[in-house]
């Protein structure tokens, strides 16, 4: 099955530098990789997406790119803000249905 | 904020007990995935249930077992608890087995 493996575990920039998280995962078959904000005690909430016929995707400051080929994905954050601080997770599924996650990065923005 | 709604909010009970937790699906979905999600861990699949059929599913022992009713809400029900099985239990709705999946707030459980 789908294995995630997701780093760093903590990342700490500065407000207004820019964040990265990796992660990589082991079904070729898998086509779908989503990534979810969980702010403490709160629910995981899809800040962006992409399908496996794309190879990056940006919204506003959030830009995601997807090498197949070598099985990863990232997620990049621009000029960071304190609200930008929680815990990042990646996940991968063929066809968005079992998804399977990384196991987390939390973020720390400092002013 | 999206309109998948979770209840109870909280729950303890103790070992060896039965638990019911309850799922709202978003307006229009038909789809509801079931998650366990262990404090400082990413959230493990349970299972997938659409149009009232269970579509896969995760390493969880029959204990753990679900259903959906015909307004695609759904129950997840676990028997005999063990302190292991104390997490914050995530569903999640998508407009069908394929789309992107939105989740509620969660329950969280704690067994004694």
């Amino acid at each position: 099955g789908e294995n995630v493996e997701q780093h760093p575990s903590t990342l700490s920039v500065q407000e207004g530098d820019s964040a990265v998280i990796k992660c990589t995962y082991s079904d070729s078959a898998s086509n779908y990789f989503p990534w979810y904000k969980q702010e403490l005690g709160k629910r995981p909430q899809l800040i962006i997406d992409i399908r496996s016929n794309v190879g990056e995707k940006k919204d506003q400051r959030i830009a995601v790119t997807l090498n197949k080929t070598a099985k990863h994905f990232s997620l990049h954050i621009t000029e960071t803000q304190p609200e930008d601080s929680a815990v990042y997770f990646c996940a991968a599924t063929p066809g968005a249905q079992k998804l399977v996650f990384g196991q987390g990065t939390r973020l720390t923005i400092n002013p | 904020e999206t309109g998948v709604t979770q209840s109870p909010t909280h729950l303890i009970k103790t070992r060896g007990q039965q638990v019911t937790l309850r799922c709202s699906s978003q307006s229009g979905h038909n789809t509801v995935s079931w998650y366990q999600q262990a404090l400082g861990q990413g959230p493990q699949f349970i299972f997938q249930y659409y149009r009232e059929e269970e579509n896969g599913r995760g390493n969880f022992p029959p204990r753990f077992s679900g259903l959906q009713f015909p307004n695609y809400s759904s129950e997840l029900n676990v028997n005999a608890l063990e302190l292991d099985d104390s997490a914050l239990y995530l569903c999640a709705s998508s407009l069908n087995r394929e789309e992107t999946q939105y989740f509620g707030p969660g329950t969280r459980l704690l067994v004694l």
